[in-house]
């Protein structure tokens, strides 16, 4: 069964430059959820889209914006970034408008910032 | 603020015995409850949930058990497998939010 596919899985940037990390969905689910997970941490919650239109948001920073796409695809952008940024950025997605709905998870991408 | 505990960082378990995996919450609010089997390197994988109306959820060889009045859920694996070694992490929402709570993760080792 198709799963959901995180680009790139590995990414290595320098303090202030940018980054975009994108996350294509399984097919039909419409809702993309993203989360961060620092070295010995739980996975964090940063901001969630349904249908194109952002439905949750979390400890997301101000540097940071995503977008869901008409595709369903999802892109997370992050600026001026910081040492702390490092993490595995995981995606997820699930089939919305259903009360319980489970999240399925991509592989992630682990960024380095040096 | 945790509001998602798993207060066993790390289980071992002899192969062919039963595994339990216990997770504490706080939020009231939390109704549904999910369990996830992360390996290095990958994504969490779901593995079983469960809705506040329920107090049991069967799949294979994995039960969850959900306590509402103590706020308590446990993963029980049986018979455990050398292939379930990995952290499971549990995961809470509430039905006004899209977000997963995790907790902290328990690493389950699985001996032959």
């Amino acid at each position: 069964a198709a799963g959901v596919i995180q680009s790139p899985r590995h990414l290595i940037k320098e303090k202030r430059e940018t980054a975009t990390l994108k996350c294509y969905p399984i097919p039909r689910h419409d809702t993309v959820y993203w989360y961060q997970q620092g070295p010995g941490q739980d996975p964090q919650f940063l901001i969630s889209f349904y249908e194109k239109m952002q439905s949750d948001k979390g400890s997301i920073p101000d540097r940071f914006s995503a977008q869901q796409f008409s595709d369903y695809h999802s892109e997370l952008n992050m600026s001026s970034l910081e040492l702390g940024d490092s993490a595995l950025y995981f995606c997820a997605s699930s089939l919305g408008g259903t009360i319980y709905n489970e999240q399925f998870f991509g592989p992630g991408t682990r960024l380095t910032v040096l | 603020d945790q509001q998602v505990k798993q207060n066993s960082p790390s289980l071992s378990v002899q192969e062919g015995r039963i595994s339990i995996l216990n997770c504490d919450y706080t939020n009231s609010m939390f109704d549904y409850f999910l369990w996830y089997k992360k390996y290095p390197a990958e994504g969490p994988t779901f593995l079983i949930s469960i809705s506040s109306i329920k107090d049991k959820n069967e799949d294979g060889r994995f039960t969850v058990f959900l306590n509402k009045s103590a706020k308590h859920l446990s993963l029980h694996i049986v018979p455990s497998q050398p292939g379930d070694s990995a952290v499971y992490f549990c995961a809470a929402k509430d039905f006004g939010n899209e977000k997963l709570t995790f907790g902290t993760g328990t690493r389950l080792t699985i001996i032959p």
